[in-house]
């Protein structure tokens, strides 16, 4: 079965440059969620969006902006990089409008290192 | 806020012993997520609790919900090693593209 697609699998960037992630969700789910998980902590919620437009917003730096395409796949775009924002990055979907228990399947992650 | 608490945070056991994990959470819910994390791997979801009185089970896990004690534990029975992975129960679900909150999770160890 079709996965959670994320991209790039690795980056490595330098303090103040910018990054883009991007999210592929699985086929047919309509929300994508973003989360940010440090070492050795618990993921933390930073997005969502249902239908393109977002619908939840949690401890995102004002860095940091993401959006939905007409395709659902989304991107999170994070600028003034920090050596703070280093983490792996997890893109989950799930079909909001159908299926039970609204779950969410992760992707495999973005590890981002800032140097 | 919600609150997600977990229990043990860290767990050594032996192959062929049984435990608990507990998750008590500060907030109504009618449904709970348990997922488990290889290190440096991505989030496998296990187990979604629908309802007060819910019981999962897969292999040597099991999984129950307590909604009027906020409360949902992840059994485990006979422990092997290839279990050894980090365990995050998560809620609450609050509606449409409901976000969820992880607890802290439990890093198990299974020796031999």
């Amino acid at each position: 079965a079709a996965g959670v697609i994320q991209s790039p699998r690795h980056l490595i960037k330098e303090k103040r440059e910018t990054a883009t992630l991007k999210c592929y969700p699985i086929p047919r789910h309509d929300t994508v969620y973003w989360y940010q998980q440090g070492p050795g902590q618990d993921p933390q919620f930073l997005i969502s969006f249902y239908e393109k437009m977002q619908s939840d917003k949690g401890s995102i730096p004002d860095r940091f902006s993401a959006q939905q395409f007409s395709d659902y796949h989304s991107e999170l775009n994070m600028s003034s990089l920090e050596l703070g924002d280093s983490a792996l990055y997890f893109c989950a979907s799930s079909l909001v409008s159908g299926g039970p228990g609204n779950e969410q399947f992760f992707g495999p992650g973005t590890r981002l290192t800032v140097l | 806020e919600l609150k997600v608490e977990q229990n043990p945070l860290f767990l050594s056991m032996q192959e062929g012993k049984n435990y608990t994990i507990y998750c008590n959470y500060s907030t109504t819910s009618d449904r709970l997520y348990w997922y488990r994390q290889d290190p440096g791997k991505s989030l496998e979801s296990l187990f979604v609790l629908l309802s007060n009185g819910a019981v999962k089970q897969e292999g040597r896990l099991m999984a129950s919900l307590d909604t009027k004690a906020r409360l949902s534990t992840l059994h485990i029975t006979a422990a092997v090693h290839d279990l050894s992975a980090t365990y995050f129960c998560a809620g609450p679900y609050t509606g449409t593209a409901s976000k969820l909150t992880f607890g802290t999770g439990t890093r198990l160890q299974v020796t031999l």
